[in-house]
């Protein structure tokens, strides 16, 4: 079955500090990578994806992700953390010609 | 308009009762999209239209579950006979186009409680 995980359900960073949220997936083919933010009460945005190309994408708000094939992984990193980045956080893959997969979410408590 | 967006915001609704939730996407996106959020869990997916084509609906969770998009701008998500398990936030996600590789514009939600 194709999958997505999100290991962590919280990660603490304290401010000014890099971040990392992990996410890795299960799917077949070469699917499209994506991340999403969720704001309380917000609807989800995008904040970058990957397609082809460079294994490091940039995105919105400073934040980045590497793709890393042979490991099926697409971990999300910022260099230095803001209390604005806390917020809940989603990884994404859709196989091409398919649906699009969520993860459960991690949140980000970024710490002043 | 500017974004996507869903009325109502919050919905309660009796065991038993049907319900309608409305989506507008952004003006001239081609792909529409339905997610079920349960309560700490991802977006599931519910359904997808290309225009006013429902191409795929594997994710509707009964046939109680019902949607539409007849003119290919407004969608609507219908529950007949709701029941507590149907307690959710839907989500509406709209695209400019019908690739796999579009980003999508999310709406705030419908938040869907049944007493």
């Amino acid at each position: 079955a194709q999958s997505v995980a999100q290991p962590e359900d919280q990660v603490n960073v304290a401010e000014g500090n890099p971040l990392t949220v992990k996410c890795t997936y299960s799917v077949s083919g070469n699917p499209y990578l994506f991340w999403y933010v969720q704001y309380p009460n917000r609807g989800l945005q995008f904040l970058l994806k990957y397609i082809t190309g460079d294994n490091l994408v940039k995105g919105s708000y400073g934040f980045e992700a590497e793709f890393n094939k042979s490991q099926t992984s697409f971990h999300l990193k910022k260099p230095s953390a803001l209390v604005s980045d806390s917020a809940l956080y989603f990884c994404a893959v859709r196989p091409p010609g398919d649906k699009i997969i969520f993860g459960k979410g991690t949140r980000l408590h970024i710490l002043p | 308009g500017a974004g996507v967006s869903q009325s109502p915001r919050y919905k309660v609704a009796k065991r038993g009762q049907d319900v309608a939730l409305r989506c507008d996407p952004i003006s001239g996106h081609v792909s529409l999209f339905w997610y079920q959020q349960a309560l700490g869990q991802g977006p599931e997916f519910l359904t997808y239209f290309q225009n006013e084509a429902q191409l795929d609906k594997s994710g509707l969770p009964s046939d109680r579950f019902f949607a539409e998009r007849p003119e290919g701008s407004v969608s609507t998500l219908k529950i007949q006979r709701t029941q507590q398990e149907d307690s959710a936030v839907y989500l509406c996600a709209s695209s400019l186009g019908a690739g796999s590789n579009e980003k999508l514009f999310f709406g705030s939600g419908t938040q869907l409680s049944v007493l």
